[in-house]
């Protein structure tokens, strides 16, 4: 298995509180993912990071924001929790961005409840 | 942007019988198509994928087929065993610029013993 780590694995937060997810990957790989997964929805890109500072958004990127200060830890934040993001978060890493065949490896994910 | 559909969202069988989930896709540009299983509480892991240089790929039981001018794959699983019961994506991507796929919804696949 990939060495990703996310944390925590399962939260229950109230509306309007800010909301840390953390990815931490062993692997030294340079693009790193949030996904979020609903059902219906499939698997939606939040946000992603292709290096240290270097990111950009996804099909859903409202309502989040994300940091990369060292290679190995990707941070989601949520600013002000809504009950729309309940969801299922996932990271995943792949070791380069550009060209094909370059497999993504997904985190366990984080259970995340807006109450 | 790239567009992935995928059929069926549920697909029952029974043990020994085989399965397939198709998907097509938007973009003439894409030229990479991995298959993704998810088991219940768990994240998505790579089974299979194919390159557009190539029409088939095959591992034990599970097979994946691309017909780039219909612009269509799809996976092939026979023999079906119970712990095949699992949710399968499938995605596109090109090697244009970033490697960001695009997922299709999501097959759950549910093998009757």
């Amino acid at each position: 298995d990939a060495g990703i780590t996310q944390s925590p694995r399962h939260k229950v937060t109230e509306t309007g509180t800010p909301v840390t997810l953390r990815c931490h990957q062993t692997e030294n790989h340079r693009y790193m993912y949030w996904y979020r997964q609903d059902p219906g929805h499939g698997l939606r890109l939040i946000h992603y990071s292709y290096g240290v500072k270097d990111t950009d958004k996804g099909e859903v990127s409202d309502g989040y924001s994300v940091s990369r200060s060292k290679t190995e830890d990707f941070l989601l934040t949520l600013e002000s929790a809504t009950s729309s993001q309940t969801s299922v978060y996932f990271c995943a890493i792949s070791e380069t961005g550009s060209g094909s065949g370059n497999t993504i490896y997904f985190g366990e994910g984080s259970w995340l409840t807006v109450v | 942007g790239e567009n992935v559909e995928q059929h069926p969202s549920t697909l029952s069988v029974q043990e020994g019988d085989s399965a397939v989930i198709k998907c097509t896709y938007s973009d003439s540009a894409s030229n990479y198509f991995p298959w993704y299983k998810q088991e219940l509480g768990k994240g998505p892991q790579l089974i299979i994928d194919i390159r557009s240089n190539v029409g088939e790929k095959k591992d034990q039981r599970i097979a994946v087929t691309l017909n780039k001018t219909a612009k269509h794959f799809s996976l092939h699983i026979t023999e079906t065993q119970p712990e095949d019961s699992a949710v399968y994506f499938c995605a596109a991507s090109s090697s244009g610029g970033s490697y960001i796929p695009t997922f299709g919804r999501g097959t759950s696949l549910i093998v009757h013993p």
